[in-house]
């Protein structure tokens, strides 16, 4: 089924410890994102990649690193969890950018205890 | 901080009625893009509105656009249950080029039966 697949659906996790959330699409959109969303606080992006090879910031970056080797997959590592960043994780594409429609995976439900 | 804030929060309204949200923004874009989330899952897209357009309409939807006063409506006539979800307006992060969008903080519509 084309889309995007997130994993893992969620996952609690000890401060300090690594996590990475795996994204891939296969619709061969050159665009992926990263948000968070917390009550009251809506969907905030943290990292994007226009296209393979390249990834720019959000508007919350701090914790967290992206990479994108490839057009399919775009995984989010935090390298030491903190409780803040206990959030519902969403992973979106689209074939270009802003004038493009946005299609969202399932999300991720992270809690750092 | 985020471009797009929606207003009202929160809305409750009876089947069959009409249900009005506003999303204000900051700075001049090229398009603005309403989605849809039901609990629990990600974001689906709605309707995309153009700066040279003044409003636009599919199905039950109808979305205005004012750029002299950065601001958006969207209107969902004849609601039902089904309808009950957060609307989140989505705006250009960048004014130019190939930009990822950034989301406001939603409305969350409640269509009582």
């Amino acid at each position: 089924i084309a889309g995007i697949t997130q994993a893992p659906t969620s996952q609690i996790l000890a401060a300090g410890r690594r996590m990475t959330l795996r994204c891939t699409q296969d619709m061969r959109h050159n665009a992926m994102y990263w948000y968070r969303q917390d009550l009251g606080l809506g969907l905030r992006l943290i990292h994007y990649s226009n296209t393979a090879g390249t990834t720019g910031k959000g508007e919350v970056p701090d914790g967290y690193s992206v990479s994108r080797a490839n057009t399919d997959d775009f995984p989010l590592t935090l390298a030491s969890a903190v409780p803040s960043q206990t959030s519902v994780y969403f992973c979106a594409s689209s074939k270009r950018g802003d004038t493009d429609t946005q299609y969202f995976g399932p999300g991720t439900r992270l809690t750092v205890l | 901080s985020q471009q797009g804030e929606e207003d009202p929060q929160a809305l409750s309204i009876q089947e069959g009625e009409n249900a009005t949200m506003n999303c204000s923004y900051k700075t001049s874009i090229n398009n603005l893009q309403w989605y849809r989330q039901n609990s629990g899952r990600g974001l689906v897209h709605l309707i995309l509105i153009r700066s040279n357009e003044r409003e636009k309409h599919s199905g039950r939807l109808r979305v205005t656009l004012d750029t002299s006063k950065k601001s958006s409506s969207l209107l969902i006539t004849a609601s039902r249950a089904a309808d009950t979800a957060s609307y989140f307006c989505a705006t250009p992060l960048h004014s130019s080029g190939n930009t990822p969008l950034v989301f406001g903080k939603g409305t969350r519509l409640s269509v009582i039966a």
